[in-house]
């Protein structure tokens, strides 16, 4: 059974101070991570997907890394508007693109 | 491009009812999966279509059922509705192309009375 396990689940942080998120993942057959920001009310929206271990991907002020058994998704110099939770899931089935998530680490950004 | 539709945002039902959500993909987009999210379990996949057809289900009673039809909207039901049916019901919007993203609809909020 595919799983998926982010910590820490809550995190504050004042802004400027960076940080990173961990994902550790249990999987038979990795075909992709995919990492997601939520907005209370809103649906998930995409922001990664990593594929191979030692790929790296940034955006703006958020990078994800990827090794065999976890993913990291670091903040560099965070404002509050990158308050938000963020989920990080695996895809492993083939043909289908069902994604297995994590519970998440909500981020706050204090001013 | 306009994004993932989902009707109705918002439902209040009683138990033993049944209720019918709605879902429209992206223009393009042939696949749609249903995901269920609670604060306790997070998102959960119940199912995925790909043109009229189920192509896989997730871990669910068989109160819960989808379909979809040829223009790629989608439907999912829930019959006989318990208190632990409240959730927020999010449809994802497969890509085919890029890096097999899933868009996400704003979801269905549903409160089970």
């Amino acid at each position: 059974e595919d799983q998926v396990t982010q910590s820490p689940e809550a995190l504050r942080l004042q802004e400027g101070e960076s940080s990173s998120l961990n994902c550790s993942y249990t999987v038979s057959g990795l075909r992709g991570l995919f990492w997601y920001r939520q907005d209370p009310g809103k649906g998930p929206e995409f922001l990664f997907t990593l594929y191979s271990a030692g790929e790296e991907k940034e955006k703006e002020r958020l990078k994800a890394t990827l090794t065999k058994k976890e993913s990291f998704l670091h903040i560099t110099a965070p404002k509050p508007e990158d308050s938000a939770t963020y989920l990080c899931a695996v895809q492993a089935r083939p043909g289908s693109y069902q994604l297995t998530f994590g519970k998440g680490t909500k981020l706050s950004v204090i001013p | 491009k306009a994004g993932v539709t989902q009707t109705p945002r918002y439902l209040i039902k009683t138990r033993g009812q049944q209720v019918t959500l709605s879902c429209s993909p992206i223009s393009g987009h042939r696949s749609v999966s249903w995901y269920q999210q609670t604060p306790g379990q997070g998102l959960q996949f119940l199912f995925e279509y790909f043109s009229e057809t189920q192509r896989n289900k997730g871990n669910f009673p068989g109160r819960f059922s989808g379909r979809q039809f040829s223009n790629s909207r989608s439907e999912m039901n829930v019959s006989t509705l318990e208190l632990g049916d409240s959730a927020l019901y999010l449809c994802a919007s497969n890509s085919a192309s890029g890096e097999r993203e899933q868009f996400f609809g704003p979801g269905t909020r549903l409160t089970v009375l």
